[in-house]
């Protein structure tokens, strides 16, 4: 009964360099959530995947930011030329059922920018 | 735009009072609002949501809350709190044509022993 995991849990990197995060989210969950928290902005929308249909990215604050879902199951969200603004926690969740209120969240990627 | 204002950004209360969280929203529509806590070291749980009907909602570890159309509330009660409660509280609202939640701020609870 694994829960949705990611991973790195931490992650410190050099501004300029490109990150990945990674989203395993619970089997068989067909909606998969990102969300940012950082003490700036509280907790914020970032993308949103459903099954197979267009991803709802209205959420991402820049063309820096780019998620991908692969076959339906693990998520990775990638920062390019990360910048100190993007130091965050980033928070994966997914749920059985479209729309937030049944979403089980993981316990995230805190991200620090250097 | 919808928003969420939490107006208390820290609460403290001793085990056993009796605890009420404010949120007020910002919305056109009928709005879709949530509540979820954020335990220490520990991912965000759902505790209630209210889409219609009653607007006396119940939710998880017993808590509730009450929709007021007219003064625009979702406040957060539980009659007695334990120590196990301080977390961080944080109210949303659904936005987004159904996909994205709208944060508030978020409240700090402390529990005194």
């Amino acid at each position: 009964g694994a829960g949705v995991s990611q991973s790195p849990s931490n992650k410190v990197t050099e501004k300029g360099k490109d990150v990945e995060l990674r989203c395993d989210p619970i089997s068989g969950h067909t909606a998969l959530y990102w969300y940012r928290q950082s003490l700036g902005q509280g907790l914020e929308f970032l993308i949103y995947f459903q099954g197979n249909s267009a991803p709802d990215k209205s959420g991402l604050p820049s063309d820096r930011f780019s998620a991908e879902r692969t076959g339906g199951s693990v998520s990775t969200l990638t920062i390019q030329r990360t910048q100190q603004e993007d130091s965050a926690v980033y928070l994966c969740a997914s749920s059985l059922t479209p729309g937030p209120g049944g979403e089980y969240f993981g316990p995230g990627t805190r991200l620090t920018v250097t | 735009a919808q928003s969420v204002t939490q107006p208390d950004i820290h609460i403290t209360v001793s085990e056993g009072a009796s605890l009420e969280l404010r949120c007020n929203y910002s919305y056109g529509a009928t709005p879709y609002l949530f509540w979820y806590v954020q335990s220490p070291g520990q991912g965000l749980q759902l505790l209630l949501k209210y889409f219609s009907g009653d607007t006396l909602v119940q939710g998880i570890k017993g808590f509730e809350a009450e929709f007021k159309r007219s003064q625009s509330s979702f406040n957060l009660r539980k009659p007695s709190v334990h120590w196990s409660d301080a977390a961080e509280y944080f109210c949303a609202v659904l936005t987004g044509g159904g996909n994205k939640l709208t944060f508030g701020t978020g409240t700090q609870l402390k529990v005194e022993l």
